[in-house]
């Protein structure tokens, strides 16, 4: 299936400076999936945006799925040690609808 | 612990020899998934089961890579003939329908 592209792949930040990680698709999404992985972890399931436009918030998490429904965001205001890991997004492939991840972003948050 | 279970946790093979790893998804899930990672790229897709059924493989899946899902509970990944290149993380998922997946601890092979 076609895959996702993730921006950027490794980003460092001093804890309280904000984050964005971008997902981008050639073709238009029926829906996208965020998952995160803490070092030496699995993926842990975030959310999954659908709508176009569609903006949800997690506490300091904001997702955002873009008007053609061909890109996605994920903003992380005033970082904490704890979210230190790599987010990755995922589209659906295949009549199955199987989730296909990108290469994620790392994130490193220095105290 | 209702979460989706993988055993063995780690394992640690010579190039040539046949291993196999379990998964036990959570149990209300009719789907399951394998995925194989390597350091620094997402989980990549390798086959999926809807109950019993396996109806998806990648073209990654090459002959050496068998799964079975006989009770449509827990299923098995079966390397045959371990090379160096099989190194991963693998990583089992279960979902109910088309919703997200929740992944187990995975295991890690590494060959000698």
């Amino acid at each position: 299936g076609q895959q996702v592209m993730q921006i950027p792949q490794y980003q460092h930040v001093q804890e309280g400076e904000d984050f964005t990680t971008y997902c981008n698709s050639s073709t238009t999404l029926s829906n996208i999936q965020w998952y995160k992985q803490r070092p030496g972890g699995h993926p842990v399931f975030l959310i999954q945006l659908v709508k176009s436009g569609e903006v949800k918030k997690q506490k300091r998490l904001t997702f955002q799925f873009g008007e053609a429904k061909k890109n996605s965001s994920l903003h992380i205001t005033a970082t904490q040690t704890t979210d230190v890991g790599t987010y990755f997004c995922a589209r659906p492939s295949g009549g199955s609808y199987i989730p296909t991840f990108g290469r994620g972003t790392s994130l490193i948050v220095h105290p | 612990d209702t979460g989706v279970s993988q055993d063995p946790r780690h394992k640690i093979t010579k190039r040539g020899q046949n291993v196999t790893f379990r998964c036990d998804p959570i149990s209300e899930h009719n789907r399951l998934y394998w995925y194989r990672q390597t350091l620094g790229q997402g989980p990549e897709f390798l086959t999926y089961f809807q109950n019993e059924a396996q109806l998806e493989k990648s073209r990654l899946l090459s002959d050496r890579f068998s799964a079975e899902r006989p009770k449509g509970s827990f299923s098995t990944l079966e390397i045959q003939r371990t090379e160096q290149g099989d190194s991963a993380m693998y990583l089992c998922a279960s979902s109910s329908g088309g919703m997200w997946q929740f992944f187990g601890p995975g295991t890690r092979l590494t060959v000698l």
